[in-house]
């Protein structure tokens, strides 16, 4: 399964509303769909899983939705941390994950 | 607290091997699988395979298998990922990742490691 993302870079300020979007190649089974959060030199961090679930501590500014082929990160009101490298997972074959090429978020 | 800590960085010579190590702390490591996931220069995240520590089950990906070994020692809850025969096309970033076992619905990687670079070169 192919994951394309959308759009490569996205030049927003804080205080915006980012939308991103991941696409699959192919239907995914009951949403079995994560999004990351990457900065540069740390561990990436889980943000949402099965499309719409927030993971612990992530805050309500993040929000996920989506199913089938198409899905969207949504971040309400940058804040300044926020600004990272946001990348999609598919898990739905479980003998070949794969991710998708990721959205750097910038200022 | 709960953190996936992993070995320091690695230069290596093409054909020789490597072994990244990944120390979970804080948590019990025999309920978790490892998955290892590369990030060559400006590619994206691949998924290489898992370990299962208190299976001892491993999964590869097609891509991977017969140069990959994953291991883990519940002892000291590490797990290692040899890759053997390495070329230039080895160096990247490898990092261990976790998810829970069980359902596929939980198959996500709720924890990550900060990674490891491996680079290849003559």
């Amino acid at each position: 399964i192919v994951l394309t993302q959308s759009p490569d870079t996205l030049s927003l300020s804080p205080g915006d509303r980012a939308t991103l979007s991941c696409r699959a190649s192919r239907r995914l089974s009951s949403n079995f769909l994560a999004w990351y959060q990457h900065r540069p030199g740390q561990a990436p961090r889980l943000l949402m899983y099965g499309s719409s679930n927030r993971a612990s501590g992530v805050p309500d500014r993040f929000s996920g939705s989506g199913s089938g082929t198409d899905f969207t990160l949504t971040i309400n009101g940058l804040a300044p941390e926020d600004f990272a490298v946001y990348f999609c997972h598919q898990y739905d074959n479980s003998l070949a994950f794969s991710f998708g090429q990721g959205t750097k978020l910038e200022i | 607290q709960v953190q996936l800590v992993q070995s320091g960085p690695e230069v290596k010579k093409p054909g020789s091997s490597v072994n990244v190590s990944c120390k979970s702390l804080g948590e019990s490591f025999s309920t978790y699988t490892i998955n290892w996931v590369r990030q060559a220069p400006g590619q994206r995240f691949e998924w290489m395979g898992r370990i299962m520590p208190g299976l001892g089950r491993t999964d590869y990906a097609q891509k991977f298998q017969g140069r990959v070994t994953m291991t883990a020692d519940k002892s000291t809850r590490t797990a290692y990922l040899e890759i053997a025969s390495l070329t230039s096309d080895d160096s990247a970033i490898f990092y261990c990742t976790r998810n829970s076992m069980g359902a596929r619905s939980h198959w996500y990687f709720d924890l990550w490691g900060r990674g490891t670079l491996v680079s290849v070169s003559s």
